[in-house]
């Protein structure tokens, strides 16, 4: 069974202070990784989709990275408007070219204080 | 704008009422889903469809039933049978084709238990 284990539940970070999110997976095998930011009471907001270990991809202040174990949301400099919860969720490649299970996170809590 | 809209957005459920949450996408998607969101959990997955006229089951499909009669369309009925109805719903979409399967979310329905 897939399973997706997000780290630190919550982070508080002060205005320029920089840090990381884990995401943790174990996949028979990983079709693609997905990070996505959600504002309270709103739908997710899709940020990333990474492929295979080694891959990088960059969006303003965010840069995810994957190993074959673990993704890494890296947020530099951040900012107040960077406050959200933030998920990770993998899918698997069980279903041949079918439909692959989306499996998520319980996301990662991120406020930042200006 | 292409994208995908949810109504309503509060909805409010008396004991032995069904209740359906419309969701609509116009972005040519031929893949759809509902998920389930409650607090401190990852999202659950209750049915998805890949192709119009066809669906299939998820992870937490009891009390729940669907239908895909056009491609634009994925409505899901809360069905009196779903004893523990309170959550915040969200639809998405995708492509449908493999490595074009990042999903896109709504804005989510809040149902509430009177």
């Amino acid at each position: 069974e897939d399973q997706v284990t997000q780290s630190p539940e919550a982070l508080r970070l002060q205005e320029g202070e920089s840090s990381s999110l884990n995401c943790s997976y174990t996949v028979s095998g990983l079709r693609g990784l997905f990070w996505y930011r959600q504002d309270p009471g709103k739908g997710p907001e899709f940020l990333f989709t990474l492929y295979s270990a080694g891959e990088e991809k960059e969006k303003e202040r965010l840069k995810a990275t994957l190993t074959k174990k673990e993704s890494f949301l890296h947020i530099t400099a951040p900012k107040p408007e960077d406050s959200a919860t933030y998920l990770c969720a993998v899918q698997d490649n069980a279903g041949g070219t079918s439909y692959g299970k989306l499996t998520f996170g319980q996301g990662t809590i991120l406020t930042v204080h200006p | 704008d292409g994208g995908i809209t949810q109504s309503p957005k509060y909805l409010f459920r008396k004991e032995g009422q069904n209740v359906t949450l419309s969701c609509e996408q116009n972005l040519n998607h031929d893949a759809m889903y509902w998920y389930r969101q409650d607090p401190g959990q990852g999202l659950r997955l209750i049915y998805y469809s890949q192709i119009v006229n066809d669906f299939q089951k998820g992870d937490i499909a009891e009390g729940y039933s669907v239908s895909r009669e056009k491609k634009e369309s994925f409505p899901l009925t809360v069905t009196s049978a779903q004893k523990n109805p309170t959550a915040f719903y969200l639809c998405a979409s995708s492509p449908g084709r493999i490595y074009q399967e990042t999903q896109y979310f709504g804005p989510g329905t809040r149902l509430l238990v009177l």
